[in-house]
C-alpha cells in the first residue's frame, strides 16, 4: 500500500552529500512527505517532513518539487553512521497511526 | 524529554505460548501505534490506540490484541504464538492529532523469537 517509490540501494563516499530521491506522483494536496531512517535492527528514526516548502533541520534538508510529485532528502556531509535504510512516506495525518512503509533505500556510506 | 521505551527488548518463547509487550510513549503523547517488522513483509501496521480506545487496526488475526492505559502506556498481546510471529515489534507514539501533521516517534523495538 506504500504510495512512494525509492531506489532499493545507493552508496555515497564519507564526507560527500547523499541525495536520496523519492517519487510520490499520486500525492494529494494535504499529504505531507515524511522521511525516517532505520539503522539495522533499531527502531525507525524520524528525520524530517514537509508539505510544499523545502525544509532543513540539524539532520538533513528536504527538497520538494513544485508539483510535489517527488522529493529529495539531502544529508549534506554523510558519515559512516548514516548507513541505514531510508524510508520516504506520504501521510495526510488522518490515517490514525497507520504509516505505510515501503522497502526504502539502503544507503551505504563508504570511507 | 525521554523517548519511547519498550520492554522487554528481547524475548524467546515457544509455539503455543502467549506474550505481552509493553510500550511507554513520550510524555504528553496520547497515541500509540504498533508495527510488526519481518524480513519478508517489512514494516506492517498492527493497531493504534488513542485515549484508551483502538482507533485503527491492520490486517492481523485476532491473536494480536492490545490495550492502552489512562497514562497512555500501551501493551500488546499475542496469544497462541506461531513460528511466523518471530519479528521485531515496534511501537510509536505521537500527539494523536487528526489532519495536518502528527509525527510518530518510534521506540527501539522488542525482538521476539518463537521456537
Amino acid at each position: 500500500d506504500a504510495k512512494t517509490t525509492q531506489p532499493p540501494s545507493m552508496d555515497c563516499a564519507e564526507g560527500r552529500a547523499a541525495n536520496l530521491p523519492c517519487n510520490h506522483s499520486t500525492i494529494s494536496g494535504n499529504e505531507y512527505v515524511y522521511w525516517y531512517r532505520q539503522i539495522h535492527s533499531q527502531g525507525p528514526q524520524y528525520i524530517i517532513h514537509g508539505l510544499k516548502n523545502n525544509e532543513t533541520n540539524e539532520m538533513a534538508s528536504l527538497i520538494i518539487t513544485e508539483d510535489r510529485k517527488s522529493s529529495t532528502l539531502i544529508l549534506p556531509h554523510a558519515t559512516l553512521r548514516d548507513t541505514a535504510v531510508y524510508y520516504c512516506i506520504s501521510d495526510r495525518g488522518s490515517t490514525l497511526g497507520r504509516l505505510y512503509f515501503g522497502r526504502g533505500t539502503q544507503l551505504t556510506v563508504w570511507p | 524529554k525521554a523517548g519511547v521505551t519498550q520492554t522487554p527488548r528481547y524475548l524467546i518463547k515457544t509455539r503455543g505460548q502467549q506474550v505481552t509487550l509493553s510500550c511507554s510513549p513520550i510524555s504528553g503523547h496520547r497515541s500509540v501505534s504498533w508495527y510488526q517488522q519481518t524480513p519478508g513483509q517489512g514494516l506492517q501496521f498492527l493497531f493504534e490506540y488513542f485515549s484508551e480506545t483502538q482507533r485503527n487496526k491492520g490486517n492481523f488475526p485476532g491473536r494480536f490484541s492490545g490495550r492502552q492505559f489512562s497514562n497512555s502506556r500501551s501493551e500488546m498481546n499475542v496469544s497462541t504464538l506461531e513460528l511466523g510471529d518471530s519479528a521485531l515489534y515496534l511501537c510509536a507514539s505521537s500527539l494523536g492529532a487528526i489532519g495536518g501533521t502528527d509525527t510518530q516517534y518510534f521506540g527501539p523495538g522488542t525482538r521476539l523469537t518463537v521456537l
